[in-house]
């Protein structure tokens, strides 16, 4: 009973390079969402998709970008990794059935670490 | 905006004590609100849950209260163990893509 798959689930990056998270669920949830965990801070919302090929940008959307190919994966990427994004990423998925009433279901997290 | 404030932690408490967790929100519209617990290298889970004044969420003897009149939804347990030693987040959602975090309220609970 997989859920909510996140790859890596570490990465060192130096500044400049890019890389790429992937995100895949098996519960054929509609929407999909990658947020940002910081000290203090909460989860922060970065981008989201309510769809397969619609993706919209969340709170705190600049230096990433998003694909969603197909339905049970969302990539989010960075093209240009800066210090300010090191981070702990997490992605979740949420069904269509229930609406706000509905929980996300999250995975286990990625620590992405920007020199 | 869409917001929630909760008790800044770290929280440490005894076993067996009294947990109260505070949680307040700001939210246009009627939102659904939602506590989510997070182990040690684990993403979060949802502990419980409440969609509409008064409703009492409960999960694993936590409770919290939907009160649109305070704008509260605070969490309590009886008794705490060990093992709900973890990061608690409260939460809100207004639409299918604002899903509103708290900024987490850390508990460690010793022997």
């Amino acid at each position: 009973n997989a859920g909510v798959t996140q790859t890596p689930k570490f990465r060192v990056l130096k500044t400049g390079q890019s890389m790429t998270l992937l995100c895949a669920q098996d519960m054929n949830h509609e929407y999909m969402y990658w947020y940002r965990q910081d000290p203090g801070m909460g989860l922060r919302l970065i981008h989201y998709s309510v769809g397969e090929g619609t993706t919209a940008k969340g709170e705190v959307p600049d230096g990433y970008n998003v694909s969603r190919l197909k339905k049970q994966n969302f990539l989010l990427g960075l093209e240009s990794a800066a210090p300010s994004q090191t981070s702990v990423y997490f992605c979740a998925s949420s069904g269509l059935a229930g609406s706000i009433t509905g929980e996300l279901f999250f995975g286990e997290g990625s620590r992405l670490t920007v020199l | 905006g869409n917001s929630v404030t909760q008790m800044e932690g770290p929280v440490t408490l005894s076993e067996e004590a009294f947990l109260t967790i505070n949680c307040t929100y700001t939210a246009t519209g009627y939102p659904s609100l939602f506590w989510y617990v997070q182990y040690p290298g684990e993403g979060l889970q949802l502990l419980l849950k409440a969609t509409k004044a008064d409703d009492k969420g409960s999960n694993k003897g936590f409770e919290a209260t939907y009160r649109k009149e305070t704008t509260s939804f605070h969490l309590e347990k009886g008794s705490v163990q060990v093992s709900d030693s973890a990061v608690y987040f409260c939460a809100l959602r207004v639409n299918n893509n604002d899903m509103r975090f708290g900024a987490g309220t850390r508990l460690t609970v010793k022997p």
